[in-house]
């Protein structure tokens, strides 16, 4: 019964790459929300997204950030054109139709050189 | 009116005493409360979690109160442990499929 999985754990860039995070998902689970860590600070929600539908974005910022959660594979966080501020731990969480508990991975720590 | 404010920033505890941690929220329609603790590197765990028609729910050493009157809700742990030291975070939704909105944690550290 595997948990939520993303990758890459860590992951570097330099100034104006691009980044994508990726994530698995609990079996069975169709709702994904993605939020962003920035150190020693607490969790900002980002997007809400259910199978190729994007329910909420209002974390999300305007410009750079993409989302997408595919009918087949994992949901994407895509962040274009990366600045040192995008450095933060950006987790992933998923939850059933059923149930409001939203189960946590382990994180993408990301590092904008 | 979606903040959720935590308090204290950190706490220190003696092994086998009682650590408080408490919320407070402005938004009347949340109605799911979950508590959530972090080691360093590691994604948020799931501890223990309340709906507002309960004043309190207790898991082991763990306990919720819930006062919906005053919109607060606190976290107690009884009998600390080192094992225990970690960030917690509260937590508010307004249920199934809807977002999280995070207090700004708690950093516990439980001395042996």
């Amino acid at each position: 019964n595997a948990g939520v999985m993303q990758n890459p754990r860590h992951l570097v860039r330099r100034r104006g790459q691009e980044a994508r995070l990726r994530c698995s998902p609990v079996k069975g689970h169709s709702h994904v929300y993605w939020y962003r860590q920035l150190p020693e600070e607490g969790l900002k929600f980002m997007v809400y997204l259910q199978k190729e539908n994007i329910i909420d974005e209002s974390g999300m910022p305007k410009e750079r950030f993409s989302a997408e959660f595919p009918k087949e594979g994992p949901s994407i966080l895509r962040i274009q054109q990366v600045v040192r501020g995008d450095s933060a731990a950006y987790f992933c969480a998923s939850s059933s139709d059923l149930q409001e508990t939203q189960y946590f991975g382990p994180g993408t720590r990301l590092l904008v050189l | 009116q979606q903040q959720v404010k935590q308090s204290p920033q950190s706490l220190i505890v003696q092994k086998g005493g009682i650590s408080i941690i408490n919320c407070a929220y402005e938004n009347t329609a949340f109605d799911y409360f979950p508590w959530y603790q972090q080691f360093p590197g590691k994604g948020p765990a799931l501890l223990i979690a309340i709906r507002p028609d309960v004043s309190e729910k207790k898991e082991g050493r763990f306990t919720i109160s819930f006062n919906k009157s005053a919109k607060q809700f606190s976290l107690h742990i009884m009998d600390s442990q080192p094992g225990d030291s970690a960030t917690y975070f509260c937590a508010a939704s307004k249920g199934s499929g809807s977002r999280l909105t995070f207090g700004e944690g708690t950093q516990l550290t439980v001395n042996p």
